[in-house]
């Protein structure tokens, strides 16, 4: 079974600061369904990335992806106050849908 | 606009059974494949269930297989989990995904979930 895992756990960065969240998998997946998602507090979580590297509708353009095999990464080029929230990567494939444990983005 | 309503979630007892529902609108409902997510209050998100757009194709996580029964109504407009045999484990907020094609792939929208509590 394929595992991932989110580095850092937690990330304290100021606004204005550029983030880079990866997501690391056992075993290498396929890019096409690497998938990136953020959840703020109370809230349902909402896709950002998919294809490892594809802004979904909506998304402002500091958002990033990229990667492949079993690495990959999430970049915010400059963060804004409303992209403090908590990131999960998934993916699907022959595990079926998994997601990373989660990196929590707060203020410093 | 793509809207998913989930309701039905309550506190349950352990041992007992309940039924959650998810309204969908703002999309051809029996084009895309249907999820359920949930989340421990607190902690990270797991996949549940998934149900292709003709209901051919159902599968489950390992922690719900023989418990949870997935099904939708397209011409409702509507999914379901039926849960037996709750767990104190199940307790989670239960969210109702959309997939982003009839069959497999990642959730592109998302409900704003419901509660299910199994304690006694």
């Amino acid at each position: 079974e394929i595992v991932l895992t989110q580095s850092p756990g937690t990330l304290s960065l100021s606004p204005g600061e550029r983030a880079t969240l990866s997501c690391r998998a056992s075993q290498s997946v396929t890019s096409s369904f690497l998938a990136w998602y953020q959840q703020k507090l109370g809230q349902a979580p909402r896709l950002l990335i998919y294809g490892a590297s594809s802004r979904a509708t909506g998304i402002p353009d500091r958002f990033s992806g990229s990667g492949s095999g079993t690495d990959f990464t999430l970049t915010i080029s400059r963060l804004e106050p409303e992209d403090f929230a908590v990131y999960y990567c998934q993916h699907y494939g022959t595990s079926l849908y998994i997601f990373g444990q989660g990196t929590k983005l707060e203020i410093k | 606009e793509v809207q998913l309503v989930e309701s039905g979630g309550d506190l349950v007892q352990p041992g007992r059974s309940l039924r959650i529902s998810c309204a969908a609108s703002g999309f051809t409902f029996d084009d895309y494949v249907m999820h359920w997510v949930r989340q421990p209050p607190g902690k990270g998100l797991e996949w549940v269930s998934a149900i292709t757009w003709n209901s051919h194709t159902i599968d489950y996580a390992d922690s719900v297989r023989g418990r949870f029964t997935i099904s939708r109504d397209n011409a409702k407009h509507s999914l379901y989990l039926q849960m037996n045999s709750l767990r104190a484990e199940d307790t989670a907020f239960y969210y109702c995904a959309k997939g982003t094609g009839p069959y497999y792939g990642n959730f592109d929208s998302w409900g704003q979930g419901t509660l299910v509590t199994v304690s006694s």
